[in-house]
């Protein structure tokens, strides 16, 4: 059974950058079969899709965030990563990565079929 | 406020067959077959319930179904069943340079 684990810093200040890592068990981030993606929820506010990356290390970012993101995927760790740079409140989030469901045709993923169970994210001074 | 509107909360006795809505726009729903369902327990993983609309991935119950009409998506529940009191969220592909957009999750009760 795939399993996804998101580990994250918890508390940050702003202006830092988030560094937030998935550890994938049970399968291999590397495949050519599936996207892994990162999905975020502000306290009180709906699901924000953040972005997602391919194995071989294509990428596709939200407008909104693009320039402040890096999507990594680490083979010999079974992991793929996420770094968010000046960080504000606004980015106080719990943080999913997930899984897509199937291949995404031009990096556009519709569903994910698995998921971890979230971090926290807070920024505050 | 999220882009795909669902209701707050939907209740239901079980047994009974509840409805959630997702309503979006000519320029995500109602656009494309691209619908997804999930069910959330807080603190937990979301689980995919529904795909394409009205698909379910294995294993999912047969009690589960999804629909669109025009800009709006439904997930029904029929024969509820207290294991399904959760949090439900619908999303969406988009036209839009966003790609995918989410609902702000309906917390279905089981009286």
């Amino acid at each position: 059974q795939l399993q996804l684990q998101e580990s994250g810093p918890g508390l940050m200040k702003p202006s830092e950058t988030l560094s937030l890592t998935c550890t994938v068990s049970g399968g291999s981030v590397y495949t050519s079969a599936h996207y892994w993606g990162w999905i975020r929820q502000p306290p009180g506010k709906g699901l924000e899709w953040i972005g997602t990356i391919y194995y071989a290390g294509t990428t596709h970012y939200n407008p909104s965030l693009k320039s402040r993101i890096t999507m990594s995927v680490d083979r010999s760790k079974n992991q793929f990563s996420l770094e968010l740079s000046s960080v504000t409140a606004a980015d106080t989030a719990v943080y999913y990565c997930a899984r897509s469901l199937g291949y995404c045709s031009g990096g556009t993923c519709y569903s994910y079929d698995y998921w971890g169970q979230g971090t926290l994210v807070t920024v505050s001074s | 406020q999220s882009a795909l509107t669902q209701p707050a909360s939907v209740s239901g006795s079980p047994g009974q067959s509840i409805t959630i809505s997702c309503t979006g726009t000519s320029g995500d729903i109602g656009a494309y077959n691209y619908v997804s369902w999930y069910l959330h327990h807080p603190g937990k993983a979301p689980k995919l319930m529904i795909y394409d609309v009205s698909n379910r991935p294995s294993g999912i119950s047969n009690r589960f179904s999804g629909s669109k009409s025009g800009n709006t998506a439904s997930l029904t529940i029929s024969g509820l069943q207290a294991e399904d009191e959760a949090d439900y969220f619908c999303s969406s592909y988009t036209s839009s340079a966003t790609l995918l957009l989410f609902g702000g999750g309906t917390k279905v009760t089981v009286l």
